[in-house]
């Protein structure tokens, strides 16, 4: 079936790395996509993968692809108090018809 | 550009109240899209419009009906509001449905009492 899987919380201290991680299910995603949402806002793509490729880094981020066992990685380095959000893993589903959305990663910086 | 709005952002219903939440958007995107967010269940897709003329379920659409008024805007009625529809509701558009880059509005947080 279709389910994106991730872990709630995440608790970190300014300075130190991140590491958000997922699971997806469909092989077939040839895009995977991470979001953030910060309080009271609405998502924001952040940063996504080509299915192809196993590594994508973007300044601070880094973001990892094992398609092999379908896991998904985000790395934040020198994280912020301003990187306190809930994080979003995401696939297309099965068709391209919509995206699916893991139930969101909590990160906490302790300053 | 205002990207995609929504109103409205704050609302109340008792049980058995209709309502109809507003979405908007100017980026001339083909696919909008009606989510619901509570906690700990991510998002959860209510309705979806692959182009202008075309609404299909997602994956909770009881309770719901939506309407593709044009290109830009889509709407979300809730004909006899229940508790269970206590959640904040997110629009979204892309240009296409097959691309995963969704753009949100700033969310509707409704209370059904």
């Amino acid at each position: 079936g279709e389910d994106v899987e991730q872990s709630l919380f995440l608790s970190v201290r300014e300075g130190d790395s991140s590491v958000i991680n997922c699971t997806y299910t469909d092989s077939s995603s040839t895009y995977l996509y991470w979001y953030k949402q910060e309080p009271g806002a609405g998502l924001q793509l952040l940063t996504y993968i080509f299915s192809n490729m196993d590594m994508k880094q973007d300044q601070r981020l880094t973001v990892l692809l094992n398609k092999k066992d379908k896991h998904l990685s985000l790395r934040i380095a020198d994280t912020q108090t301003g990187d306190s959000a809930i994080y979003f893993c995401a696939e297309i589903g099965p068709g391209g018809f919509k995206t699916i959305f893991g139930a969101g990663t909590r990160l906490f910086v302790k300053a | 550009n205002a990207g995609v709005t929504q109103t409205p952002k704050f609302q109340v219903l008792k049980t058995g109240q209709s309502m109809t939440l507003q979405c908007a958007q100017d980026m001339n995107h083909n696919s909008m899209y009606w989510y619901r967010q509570d906690p700990g269940m991510g998002l959860r897709l209510i309705y979806y419009s692959a182009s202008e003329g075309t609404t299909d379920k997602g994956e909770v659409p009881n309770g719901y009906n939506v309407s593709r008024l044009n290109k830009r805007e889509f709407s979300l009625r809730l004909e006899s509001a229940a508790p269970s529809q206590t959640s904040v509701y997110f629009c979204a558009s892309s240009e296409a449905y097959y691309d995963g880059e969704l753009f949100f509005g700033e969310g509707s947080r409704l209370t059904v009492l």
